[in-house]
């Protein structure tokens, strides 16, 4: 069955700090793979998504993600963190069905 | 004025009434969706639909039933509230796959549910 692991509930990073957010996927087949950005109150946004091609993609707000087939992962990584980036981040996998598949979570929360 | 547009944003009630979320769309989407965000458990599916002639149960759809009264319109229903189904609810919808593969969720703001 299809699944995504995010293993950080929670990741703390001062402001300026540099910041990964772990994400891997159990799919059997080659994966659609999205970020979405949820900030306190609000929907979901989507950050970046992978469907084909390079491997390294670019997103808003200066994110970017790096999918690695052989390790099952779709990284989110940021160079410097702004005290906006403060929110929670869900990574997701498209399935074969037409349905995403959301992880968990992670809340980041930024000191100044 | 938002894309997807969810009302109530929050509802307090009780055990044993009825409650209906609604979601509305300007996307021209025809894909719309339902789910439910509890801490530490994310997004679950509770039902979706690629049309407005077709309805789909998700991963958690026991207690609750679906509308879609139009392209543009897909209700959520609680027949009989339950404090267990205290949550956010999210609806959400997309464009088919299309040559860009799976769907990209465009999402309303959400519904905060509260079940005494």
């Amino acid at each position: 069955a299809q699944s995504v692991t995010q293993p950080d509930i929670h990741i703390t990073v001062s402001e300026g700090a540099s910041l990964e957010l772990r994400c891997n996927y159990s799919y059997g087949a080659t994966p659609y793979l999205f970020w979405y950005v949820q900030s306190p109150g609000q929907g979901l946004q989507l950050l970046l998504k992978y469907f084909s091609g390079d491997t390294l993609v670019q997103g808003i707000k200066g994110f970017e993600a790096e999918f690695k087939r052989s390790q099952s992962s779709f990284n989110l990584r940021k160079p410097s963190v702004h005290w906006s980036d403060a929110a929670e981040y869900f990574c997701a996998v498209g399935t074969n069905t037409d349905k995403l598949i959301f992880g968990t979570g992670t809340r980041l929360q930024v000191f100044p | 004025d938002a894309d997807v547009t969810q009302t109530p944003r929050n509802r307090i009630t009780k055990t044993g009434k009825r409650i209906m979320l609604e979601c509305s769309q300007t996307k021209g989407h025809d894909r719309m969706y339902w789910y439910r965000q509890d801490p530490g458990l994310g997004l679950r599916l509770i039902y979706y639909s690629f049309d407005v002639k077709d309805i789909n149960k998700g991963e958690i759809s026991d207690g609750y039933s679906v509308s879609r009264q139009a392209q543009a319109k897909f209700s959520l229903s609680l027949e009989s509230a339950i404090p267990n189904q205290t949550a956010l609810y999210f609806c959400a919808t997309s464009d088919p796959p299309g040559a860009t593969g799976a769907n990209v969720l465009t999402f309303g703001a959400g519904s905060r549910l509260t079940v005494l």
